[in-house]
């Protein structure tokens, strides 16, 4: 069965500079979330998107901002990285009556 | 405020000695609680959810509203059950379905 596809699954970037996340739902998901997990830290939610529009958003840094798109997936756009930002980046996606399921994340490091 | 802690970062056993993971969470109201797992190089994956009251891979979770805890149970560990384990929170009133996990408990199940 299809799975949350994120990409890339690796990512380096230098202080300063942008990145963006990519996230893939499952088939016929409507709500994404992007959770950031740090170094020995638990996931931390971000924000989440239903039908296409934003529906919750946690503590996500004013340098962050996404969007889901007419397809569904999801992109997490980071400005002005900082070291701080080195963490997994995992999305899930929900459907009506199932709960969440997680992408493999992404792991950002930022030099 | 909404919280749930997970006291202790490493937890290990013998294979077939039992198995307890402790939650505890903070929630002023009704919350669904779950229990993700990580296995070594493999995304978070839902085990258990309170209301289902099922028993997954062996494993149990009983929701004690009185002492706020979600404690995931297993009588006889197995080598295969070593992993990282995620209890979660959605609260009642969140009708976006964000998450709020724990620190995580490292299982190393001993041959």
């Amino acid at each position: 069965a299809a799975g949350v596809i994120q990409s890339p699954r690796h990512l380096i970037k230098e202080k300063r500079e942008t990145a963006t996340l990519k996230c893939y739902p499952i088939p016929r998901h409507d709500t994404v979330y992007w959770y950031q997990q740090g170094p020995g830290q638990d996931p931390q939610f971000l924000i989440s998107f239903y039908e296409k529009m934003q529906s919750d958003k946690g503590s996500i840094p004013d340098r962050f901002s996404a969007q889901q798109f007419s397809d569904y997936h999801s992109e997490l756009n980071m400005s002005s990285l900082e070291l701080g930002d080195s963490a997994l980046y995992f999305c899930a996606s929900k459907g009506v009556q199932v709960e969440q399921f997680f992408g493999p994340g992404t792991r950002l490091t930022v030099l | 405020a909404q919280r749930v802690t997970q006291p202790e970062k490493l937890l290990s056993v013998f294979k077939g000695a039992p198995v307890e993971l402790k939650c505890n969470y903070s929630y002023s109201g009704s919350p669904e609680l779950f229990w993700y797992v990580q296995y070594s190089r493999q995304r978070l994956q839902l085990l258990l959810r309170h209301i289902s009251r099922e028993s997954i891979k062996g494993f149990t979770a009983d929701l004690n509203k009185g002492e706020t805890s979600f404690h995931l149970k297993k009588p006889f560990a197995q080598e295969e059950d070593s992993a990282m384990y995620y209890c979660a929170l959605r609260g009642s009133r969140s009708n976006t379905g964000k998450l709020i996990f724990g620190q995580g408990t490292t299982l190393q199940v001993k041959p």
